[in-house]
């Protein structure tokens, strides 16, 4: 069926930087990618980006584009989102979702969901 | 795309049916593949959210048959005939049709 880990809860100050990991297994890591979402408190989900595991490619958000970084490395079967020049604005649970891996198809239902890691910025 | 659902919360007597709309700001039906792509998903309180329903209607696996999705291009719906304690929580749709994948802004179910 497959199952999505996620690394703990981070504590950040402005200004800094934060790398949440999402360790796949269950699946075959390469037959899928990954969607990253962020869903600050009491709010709605929000789609930062999309990576493929087959050759790297992503796609971002249009206003996180420049602060974030999606990778994956399929020798430990882990994605990984980094974001940059954290604001208190960044403040959510981070999730990570199963995605479709080819940019040449349509996305897919995100089937499988990690537990979400929270990251809350503060001075 | 903007997703608009309605209404944003509804308390609903176990046992009784329960609906919730959502509409896009553009046609989510592919016409090369002829698929629409909006789903739903369920986040209980304090979890994750979960997939429920994908390709408007198709039911995900595990997900019990009470659940249906129904509709086309830019009016969808999400029906549950017989609400059960178990159901509670916030319910998203979600179009997929191109990136940025976008959430409508939830419909909080709760139990009369």
């Amino acid at each position: 069926q497959g199952q999505l880990v996620q690394s703990g809860p981070e504590v950040k100050k402005p200004g800094a930087s934060v790398k949440v990991s999402c360790k796949a297994s269950g699946y075959t890591f390469s037959s899928y990618g990954f969607s990253w979402v962020r869903q600050a408190p009491g709010q709605g989900p929000e789609w930062m980006g999309w990576i493929s595991t087959y050759n790297g490619y992503t796609i971002y958000a249009q206003e996180l584009h420049g602060r974030v970084t999606l990778t994956t490395d399929k020798s430990t079967t882990t994605a990984y989102m980094e974001l940059r020049s954290l604001t208190s604005d960044d403040t959510a649970v981070y999730y990570c979702a199963r995605d479709r891996v080819y940019a040449t198809t349509m996305g897919a239902p995100f089937d499988i969901w990690g537990q979400g890691t929270m990251v809350t910025v503060s001075s | 795309i903007v997703m608009t659902q309605t209404p944003l919360s509804l308390a609903v007597t176990p046992g009784e049916p329960a609906s919730i709309s959502c509409r896009s700001s553009q046609s989510l039906f592919h016409g090369a593949d002829g698929n629409t792509y909006v789903d739903w998903y369920l986040q209980r309180p304090g979890q994750s959210p979960q997939l429920l329903i994908y390709m408007f209607s198709s039911r995900a696996s595990g997900v019990p048959d009470r659940f249906s999705g129904s509709g086309s291009a830019t009016e969808f719906t999400l029906k549950i005939s017989r609400v059960e304690a178990e159901d509670v929580g916030v319910y998203y749709c979600m179009q997929r049709i191109e990136y940025p994948c976008t959430f409508g802004q939830g419909t909080k179910l709760e139990i009369k």
